[in-house]
């Protein structure tokens, strides 16, 4: 089966250096979402991407956080300069026309 | 803010038992609500989603109900298995299946 691929698995970084994360969502599923979730919480949504554009960005922290999908596929989440509440598991997922998300195995990044 | 309780937080049971986990919603107008399955340190699998107009799916041996007017959902686990330990998520949306709002979950360990 099909998965959404995220790499790296566990980043860890100095507090105010520059981390990113990348995403391949399942081939053909247009909708991308990037969720932060805290230990012991459930995910939060920072971003929808609908193709190559941004759908929701609301809870996105901008003056740190960026995202982009420059091709309608791949995904890129970068964080600068990272904070030491920034550490979590950042998830991504996709999603075809509506249908139930499919979710990567997320990675764990701790800020020291 | 849009909240979503799941009790309990934590849950020991033996093999064999059948269970129930409960979520509760404090949005009237949710349109889907999921059920989620969640490994140590790994992404998130969809188990079931109940559209708004339905009242409850079923997946072998998991049954998940929903009560919109009373805000509650249940997730029910026939004869239950070592296999099925993990933490389990209930989300809802409001017509964005990828904008979900999530519990904290309810971390399920089952006993041989």
């Amino acid at each position: 089966e099909a998965e959404v691929a995220q790499s790296p698995r566990y980043k860890i970084t100095e507090k105010s250096q520059a981390v990113a994360f990348w995403c391949d969502p399942i081939s053909g599923h247009a909708t991308l979402y990037w969720y932060r979730q805290i230990l012991g919480q459930g995910p939060e949504l920072l971003v929808q991407f609908q193709d190559e554009s941004v759908v929701d960005d609301s809870q996105l922290p901008k003056d740190r956080f960026s995202a982009e999908r420059l091709k309608g596929v791949d995904s890129t989440l970068k964080i600068q300069p990272a904070e030491l509440g920034d550490s979590a598991m950042y998830l991504c997922a996709s999603s075809f026309n509506n249908s139930p998300l499919h979710f990567g195995n997320g990675t764990r990044l701790t800020v020291t | 803010k849009q909240e979503v309780t799941q009790i309990p937080a934590a849950l020991s049971v033996p093999e064999g038992e059948n269970l129930v986990l409960n979520c509760s919603f404090t949005d009237s107008a949710i349109y889907n609500l999921q059920w989620f399955r969640q490994d140590p340190g790994k992404g998130l699998t969809s188990l079931l989603l109940i559209q708004s107009s339905q009242r409850e799916q079923t997946s072998g041996r998991l049954n998940a109900s929903l009560d919109k007017s009373s805000g509650r959902s249940t997730l029910y686990i026939a004869a239950s298995q070592p296999g099925d330990s993990a933490t389990y998520l209930c989300a809802h949306d409001r017509g964005s299946q990828g904008n979900l709002i999530f519990g904290k979950g309810t971390k399920l360990s089952v006993k041989p």
